[in-house]
């Protein structure tokens, strides 16, 4: 167990939705990753907030948005979903802003039918 | 351009066997490296790291990973495999001057009795 969780664990939508997926990191650390996994894709980074503040950007589409609120934990949403959407969807936290060392949650799958 | 690279996609062995999983990078500087495994539903769990020092690194579960600056190469290895390390294994750097992981393709991992 990392200490970071994340909720929901699996969730089903439909092509057009929008949903949120929620991340609390482990007891202080500041900062928060998001992360995609897809089979053709592979694992890619998403966005990075550090202390309530967008530090870093990856390959997010226009489409998603994140933000990480005063007590730390972080929401991603997602919307106008599409087929393409459906994945593993990780969120990582670490002490710092630096990534050099992260612990990541168990994820959630997200399908998108 | 950047990219880590794992050569192998698929790797069998037998139980008790040795093991040894490729890495490569091509970044200007020496990044940080890290190895970590993700079991079959479940999240990334963080193996081992180098970030300077001892070009040979002990991990967790008697993983160890050597650091080979004149190869750009940090390939993973287990004198003695168990069948709990059947799982996906991911090579993962972070540039020294950047702030984000980049994450290898992984390297799915058969044990057979």
């Amino acid at each position: 167990d990392s200490g970071v969780t994340q909720t929901p664990k699996h969730l089903i939508t439909a092509t057009g939705q929008r949903v949120t997926l929620r991340c609390s990191p482990r007891s202080g650390d500041l900062s928060v990753y998001w992360y995609q996994q897809s089979l053709d894709q592979g694992l890619q980074f998403l966005i990075q907030y550090y202390n309530g503040e967008e530090r870093a950007k990856g390959n997010i589409l226009e489409r998603f948005s994140a933000q990480q609120f005063p007590d730390l934990h972080s929401e991603l949403n997602l919307s106008s979903l599409e087929l393409g959407d459906s994945a593993l969807y990780f969120c990582a936290s670490s002490v710092g802003g630096r990534a050099n060392e992260q612990y990541f949650g168990p994820g959630t799958r997200l399908t998108v039918t | 351009a950047q990219s880590v690279t794992q050569p192998d996609i698929h790797i069998t062995v037998s139980e008790g066997a040795s093991l040894e999983l490729r890495c490569n990078y091509s970044y200007g500087a020496t990044p940080y490296l890290f190895w970590y495994v993700q079991s079959p539903g479940q999240g990334l769990q963080l193996l081992l790291k180098y970030f300077s020092g001892d070009t040979l690194v002990q991990g967790i579960k008697g993983f160890e990973a050597e650091f080979k600056r004149s190869q750009s190469s940090f390939n993973l290895r287990k004198p003695s495999v168990h069948w709990s390390d059947a799982a996906e294994y991911f090579c993962a750097v972070v540039p020294r001057t950047g702030n984000q992981f980049y994450f290898g393709t992984g390297t799915s991992l058969t044990v057979i009795p």
